[in-house]
């Protein structure tokens, strides 16, 4: 069974610029959680989609937003591009009810110059 | 608020020297603890879930316990491939994780 997908691995920005990052959960997972890795804040969590619906949101800016689409695919995207985005961004699916558990995918490295 | 508070940050051990490393946990409703294994440049794999007090879970040679305000993960006789960060976090709804900082095993041959 194929693990959470996430595209690309790594990704080099310029400030002001956008971002869009992909995740293809596993087979059968409705549920898509994203989340910010930082070596100052750790794990923060961004938000949650189930069937196409941000059940969740953390405390993050505006600019940053998702979907998810019929097939459970997901995508974030990430606007007007900070210094401070840099980070690794997580995907983690599930099958979507508490307490499950969620299975994270290797990461997009993003950088911001 | 929800808080996760692991300890120590960064801990070393002998290969085969046993030790714990702690998760302290503040939620208001707790649906399930949760710990991971992340090495430098992946993402956290999956280890144990727990959901009650009293509650214990072994694989090979760690064994995850929890009571209502923290949770421990003993790790028995380590090897250097023990080595990694160990991340404790906890469910509050709706797959929100609330992650502690994580601990930094290192263990030498």
């Amino acid at each position: 069974k194929a693990g959470v997908t996430q595209t690309p691995r790594y990704l080099i920005k310029t400030r002001g610029q956008q971002v869009t990052l992909s995740c293809s959960p596993i087979s059968g997972h409705r549920s898509v959680s994203w989340y910010q890795q930082t070596p100052g804040q750790g794990l923060q969590f961004l938000f949650e989609y189930f069937s196409e619906t941000q059940r969740n949101k953390g405390n993050f800016p505006g600019r940053f937003s998702g979907r998810q689409f019929s097939n459970s695919r997901s995508e974030m995207n990430v606007s007007t591009l900070e210094l401070g985005d840099s980070a690794l961004y997580l995907c983690a699916s599930s099958l979507g009810t508490g307490g499950n558990i969620q299975y994270f995918g290797a990461g997009t490295r993003l950088s911001v110059l | 608020e929800d808080q996760v508070t692991q300890s120590p940050e960064a801990l070393r051990l002998q290969e085969g020297e046993s030790s714990s490393l702690n998760c302290s946990y503040t939620v208001s409703g707790l649906r399930g603890l949760f710990w991971y294994r992340q090495d430098p440049g992946k993402g956290p794999e999956f280890l144990f879930t727990l959901y009650s007090a009293g509650e214990e879970k072994e694989k090979e040679r760690l064994k995850a316990t929890l009571t209502k305000k923290e949770s421990f993960l003993h790790i028995t006789a380590p090897k250097p491939e023990d080595s990694a960060t160990y991340l404790c976090a906890v469910d509050t709804g709706f797959q929100k994780l609330v992650f502690g900082t994580g601990t930094r095993l290192l263990v030498s041959p």
